[in-house]
């Protein structure tokens, strides 16, 4: 079962405007939330975090807002800008103990596209 | 600069054949991971390093094998009992310990695997 899910595979924007990404997720021992950037051919890389005793961090054009009741959160990305065309994943993380640590569980990623 | 290096960037293998998928890190970090990429799909944790010697089965590990002789290298083999091998691999690693609860996997560039 998909506990972390992007319902939206695909989204476009007009430069200049606002991107908002979504992310739901169904297990309620996730207390850490991620969001990862991701061009064609390279690996993602770490773009902005909140943790569950939050519902907002904000980090330049980037914001993140949790809703800890309806277990989502979103991405905000204002002004969009071209270089922000990009596979956007959303990850949450628990402590699992067999694991030994804490454990992401990805998304199934939103491509953002930004219309010059 | 420090970072995760994966190569070879493009690899092709005949079905039946074992093929090894190269990551080395010089981020001095303990915990190293593999994902695969399909599409539609989130990452999904194939294996798990939390130090040398040491590793975990993740998610879909049927398949694969991995070694963690050095701290910076953590090879994945993608063996002929894999049924589905043709991905996007995705190497990535961490720091542990005090004060590193939650913080961000730092990921290579990728491998694409194409097995005919």
């Amino acid at each position: 079962d998909q506990q972390v899910k992007q319902n939206s595979p695909s989204l476009s924007v007009q430069e200049g405007r606002i991107s908002i990404l979504n992310c739901d997720y169904t297990n309620s021992m996730f207390d850490y939330f991620l969001w990862y950037k991701k061009y064609p051919a390279e690996g993602p890389t770490f773009l902005i975090s909140i943790s569950s005793i939050k519902d907002k961090n904000e980090d330049g054009r980037f914001t993140v807002f949790l809703n800890k009741s309806a277990k989502h959160l979103s991405l905000h990305i204002v002004p969009s800008q071209p270089g922000d065309s990009a596979v956007y994943f959303c990850a949450a993380s628990a402590w699992i103990s067999n694991f030994g640590n804490e454990k992401l569980t990805f998304g199934t990623g939103t491509r953002l596209t930004i219309i010059p | 600069d420090g970072g995760i290096t994966q190569s070879p960037k493009y690899l092709f293998r005949k079905e039946g054949q074992n093929v090894t998928l190269s990551c080395e890190q010089n981020l001095n970090h303990d915990a190293m991971y593999w994902y695969r990429q399909d599409p539609g799909q989130g990452l999904r944790l194939i294996y798990y390093s939390q130090i040398v010697n040491d590793f975990q089965k993740g998610d879909i590990a049927e398949g694969y094998s991995v070694s963690r002789e050095k701290k910076e290298s953590f090879p994945l083999t993608v063996t002929s009992a894999q049924k589905n091998p043709t991905a996007f691999y995705l190497c990535a690693s961490k720091i542990t310990g005090e004060f590193s609860y939650n913080s961000p996997l730092h990921f290579g560039n990728g491998t694409r695997l194409t097995v005919t």
